[in-house]
Order: C-alpha cells, then sequence, then structure tokens
C-alpha cells in the first residue's frame, strides 16, 4: 500500500519570499501524484498533479512542483508568496493499478504568511 | 472544469435525528465517489468509497448502518447520518471521480459542516 509523508506542520513565510513545501511517498513504482490547497471551511482545490512524462509540473496559482524518482519526492515550490497563500496544503498519492483509485492524503502542511 | 455540488454547506441539528448530505456532479458522471470526514487540523478521513449502482464500501471503523451512503445515479451520491450524536459533528467532504485519475481526475465538493446539538 502507499503512504505519503509531509514532514512540515507548519511553514511560516513572509510574503514575497519564495515557498517549498515538502512531500514523500512510498510506492513500489510511480504513483499519480497531486497537491490541494483548502481554505478553511471549503473542500480542496486541485493546484497540480503527476502521472507521467515531464517531471516538473506546472499549476495553477503560480506553483509548480517537481516529482523527483530517486527521493521519492513530489515538493511543491512558488517563487514568490502572496498573502492569499495561506491555507492548508495536502499532498496525496494515488497507485496507478489496482482499479480502486483511492487517494492517500498526508496529514497536511499549515502554510502562515507575514506581511 | 469538473465541479461537484455539495449540500448543505452546514447544518445543525438535534441529537437523534438523520441529516442527508448530497454530492452532485454538475458536468461529468462520477462513476466513484469518496466520502471523507475531517477534524479540525487535520487530514482527511477516508469514510468510505461508492461506486454508482453497487453498495458502499466502508473503512475499517467506519458504521455503515449509522452513515448510509447511496450513489443511485452517476450525478448524485448521498451521505445520510442516522441517529446524530454530538461526536458525529465534523466537517465532511465529498470527491467525484470518473476514473481512470488522469482523464478528469479528482474533484472535491466543497465540505458541510454538521453541528449535533
Amino acid at each position: 500500500a502507499q503512504s505519503v509523508t509531509q514532514p512540515d506542520i507548519h511553514i511560516t513565510v513572509s510574503e514575497g519570499a519564495s515557498l517549498e513545501l515538502r512531500c514523500n511517498y512510498s510506492y513500489g513504482a510511480t504513483p499519480y501524484l497531486f497537491w490541494y490547497v483548502q481554505s478553511p471551511g471549503q473542500g480542496l482545490q486541485l493546484l497540480l498533479k503527476y502521472f507521467s512524462g515531464d517531471t516538473l509540473v506546472q499549476g495553477i496559482k503560480g506553483f509548480e512542483a517537481e516529482f523527483k524518482r530517486s527521493q521519492s519526492s513530489f515538493n511543491l515550490r512558488k517563487p514568490s508568496v502572496h498573502w492569499s497563500d495561506a491555507a492548508e496544503y495536502f499532498c496525496a498519492v494515488v497507485a496507478p493499478t489496482g482499479g480502486s483509485y483511492i487517494p492517500t492524503f498526508g496529514r497536511g502542511t499549515s502554510l502562515i504568511v507575514h506581511p | 472544469g469538473a465541479v461537484v455540488s455539495q449540500h448543505p454547506s452546514w447544518v445543525i441539528c438535534k441529537s437523534g435525528t438523520s441529516v442527508k448530505i448530497e454530492c452532485r456532479s454538475l458536468d461529468f458522471q462520477a462513476t466513484t465517489m469518496f466520502w471523507y470526514r475531517q477534524f479540525p487540523k487535520q487530514s482527511l478521513m477516508l469514510m468510505a468509497t461508492s461506486n454508482e449502482g453497487s453498495k458502499a464500501t466502508y473503512e475499517q471503523g467506519v458504521e455503515k448502518d449509522k452513515f448510509l451512503i447511496n450513489h443511485a445515479s452517476l450525478t448524485l451520491s448521498t451521505l445520510t447520518v442516522t441517529s446524530a450524536h454530538p461526536e458525529d459533528s465534523s466537517f465532511y467532504i465529498c470527491s467525484a471521480l470518473n476514473p481512470p485519475p488522469h482523464v478528469v481526475g479528482y474533484t472535491f465538493g466543497s465540505g458541510t459542516r454538521l453541528t449535533v446539538v
């Protein structure tokens, strides 16, 4: 079974600074990988996803993520954070075989943005 | 893009009553629906997976008689919390999928805040 680790519970950055949120997964092959953002009291919004091909993935709101097979990682990055980026971020992994396609979510990283 | 409408956004009910939460996929066929429960400051906890026309598959520890899931059509799935108690108060989120994930992907509803008093 797959698993995903988000090692940082909270990340604090200043507005305008760069951001990197870490995500590591455990799976025997290349899984499907996702990053979602959740604002308080809301559902999850997809930022970006990786299935195959180019390991650098561009998403919405200026986010990107890089799949690194050797490190089993899929870290999320943004070059310049805006105050509106403050939210909870979830990494998710899905096994591409088996047919159930049940996502496994990390525990989330809370992003705090200082003015 | 794909949209899932979840209603109600919030509901307050008395202990012992039942509450129904609806999730509708507006512009795609949701072959599979996932129902999650989320506690404050925590990740999503999968409650059950339902496929259209089939009985839901519940995760270990989730009472199927308490959390009734119906997925009778490709655009509608419902979660009914029966005989609700204060400990059922939580944030419930649905997620729809038309497999495989790399075509449409997972689309989440906006969540339902349930408060049982």
